[in-house]
């Protein structure tokens, strides 16, 4: 159990660039979840996977937010268009199936200029 | 619609005992509670579900009334280590998890 790693630790970028993060999950693990975390507050969901499928994915989320799982194992979140309220630390997350703890990775903390 | 956690901040001396609750209006399958320290990841301490079944840490204890939605989360004997932020997180009939407000506890010597 390597844990689940996230890629890259920091991004800074200016307005209305895209970026794109990556998380690598434990590798038994089927479940995979994006968070977003802002100081001081809990987390907020984002999305989440069951394999390769997309199953929910917030209503607060604009469509500028995508994320993709190919094959079942690692994911990717774009943020295209990216603007200074995007600004957070995001979280990924996975879990085996059926009510399962949820292993967090160590973030990716996002600064948009 | 985000579960709502009391209270808000706690202070200890060592040894001292803590309850965190947490509250939903939404009828719940799950909790789960997690302890984040600064600049680091959640960690998963507890899971209580409908019908009686918790996963959890020997050390940690915790209740969940099905008919209030309510959870509760029980800190006894508080050590240093404890401090950090408490995260309830709540599952309706998926495994996506709401998080609460948070609970930040701090122990002192």
């Amino acid at each position: 159990d390597t844990g689940v790693s996230q890629n890259p630790r920091h991004k800074i970028t200016k307005r209305g660039q895209n970026v794109t993060f990556r998380c690598d999950p434990i590798s038994e693990h089927n479940r995979l979840y994006w968070y977003r975390q802002t100081l001081g507050q809990g987390p907020e969901f984002l999305t989440y996977f069951q394999n390769e499928a997309q199953l929910e994915k917030s209503r607060l989320l604009s469509d500028r937010f995508s994320a993709e799982r190919p094959k079942g194992s690692f994911s990717t979140l774009e943020i295209q268009r990216t603007e200074q309220g995007d600004s957070a630390m995001y979280l990924c997350a996975s879990s085996p199936p059926i009510s399962s703890p949820l292993h967090f990775g160590n973030g990716t903390r996002l600064t948009v200029t | 619609q985000q579960p709502v956690q009391s209270p808000q901040a706690v202070i200890l001396r060592e040894g001292e005992d803590a309850v965190i609750n947490c509250s939903s209006s939404k009828a719940l399958y799950s909790v789960h509670w997690y302890r984040q320290k600064h600049g680091e990841a959640p960690v998963f301490l507890m899971i209580l579900l409908k019908g009686g079944e918790q996963k959890g840490h020997e050390k940690i204890s915790a209740s969940f009334n099905e008919k209030k939605q309510q959870s509760s989360l029980y800190l006894t004997a508080s050590q240093l280590s404890y401090s950090g932020t408490y995260f309830c997180g709540t599952g309706e009939y998926t495994d996506k998890l709401i998080f609460g407000t948070g609970t930040r506890l701090q122990v002192f010597p």
